[in-house]
């Protein structure tokens, strides 16, 4: 298995907190990936990044920022965190053309 | 833009059944096509890929075959077992990301429940 791992796990936290989740690899891949993922809509990519400090938006960024200071971890966050938020977090790394790797996602529940 | 669209499920089947998973695919040029699967409470992982036109993916008794002309990529086993049940995610790839990377687009999923 790839070695990513996300944290927390789970978590709850209420209207208007910031929340940050973390995504760490152990594999050195260049390429890593924040997607939620919402009964009906499978996957969405949020942010991804191409590099230490080199991070770019997906289709459903509003919201959300991202940051990513190591090669091996790519932090989320929300800024503000609103109800629509709550979901279920994965991360993913790659290398060019390769397929991606999945974290073992972060449930985050906003009441 | 990339789009993929895969029946709606769940699907129930009996242990030993034969299973197909439809899957097509709306994209430009030419993209590579995946077959993910996620367990419950788990992450995706992985379950086959093909990166042609023609090319036939296949793992543990699963096999996909990409096809041009129709834009499929139908997910099928022979004989599905209990510990198969999972959520099944088909995803294209194409369309570079800035700086490279590999923008995948996913299907909403397929639940399939299998029962002895």
């Amino acid at each position: 298995d790839a070695g990513i791992t996300q944290s927390p796990r789970h978590k709850v936290t209420e209207t208007g907190t910031p929340v940050t989740l973390r995504c760490h690899q152990t594999e050195n891949h260049r390429y890593m990936y924040w997607y939620r993922q919402d009964p009906g809509h499978g996957l969405r990519l949020i942010h991804y990044s191409y590099g230490v400090k080199d991070t770019d938006k997906g289709e459903v960024s509003d919201g959300y920022s991202v940051s990513r200071s190591k090669t091996e971890d790519f932090l989320l966050t929300l800024e503000s965190a609103t109800s629509s938020q709550t979901s279920v977090y994965f991360c993913a790394i790659s290398d060019l053309y390769n397929e991606q790797f999945f974290g073992p996602g972060t449930r985050l529940t906003v009441l | 833009g990339n789009s993929v669209t895969q029946m709606e499920g769940p699907v129930t089947l009996s242990e030993e059944a034969f299973l197909t998973i439809n899957c097509t695919y709306t994209a430009t040029g030419y993209p590579s096509l995946f077959w993910y699967v996620q367990y419950p409470g788990e992450g995706l992982q992985l379950l086959l890929k093909a990166t042609k036109a023609d090319d036939k993916g296949s793992n543990k008794g699963f096999e996909a075959t990409y096809r041009k002309e129709t834009t499929s990529f139908h997910l099928e086993k022979g004989s599905v077992q209990v510990s198969d049940s999972a959520v099944y995610f088909c995803a294209l790839s194409g369309g570079g990301l800035t700086g490279g990377g590999n923008k995948l687009t996913f299907g909403t999923g397929t639940q399939l429940k299998v029962e002895l």
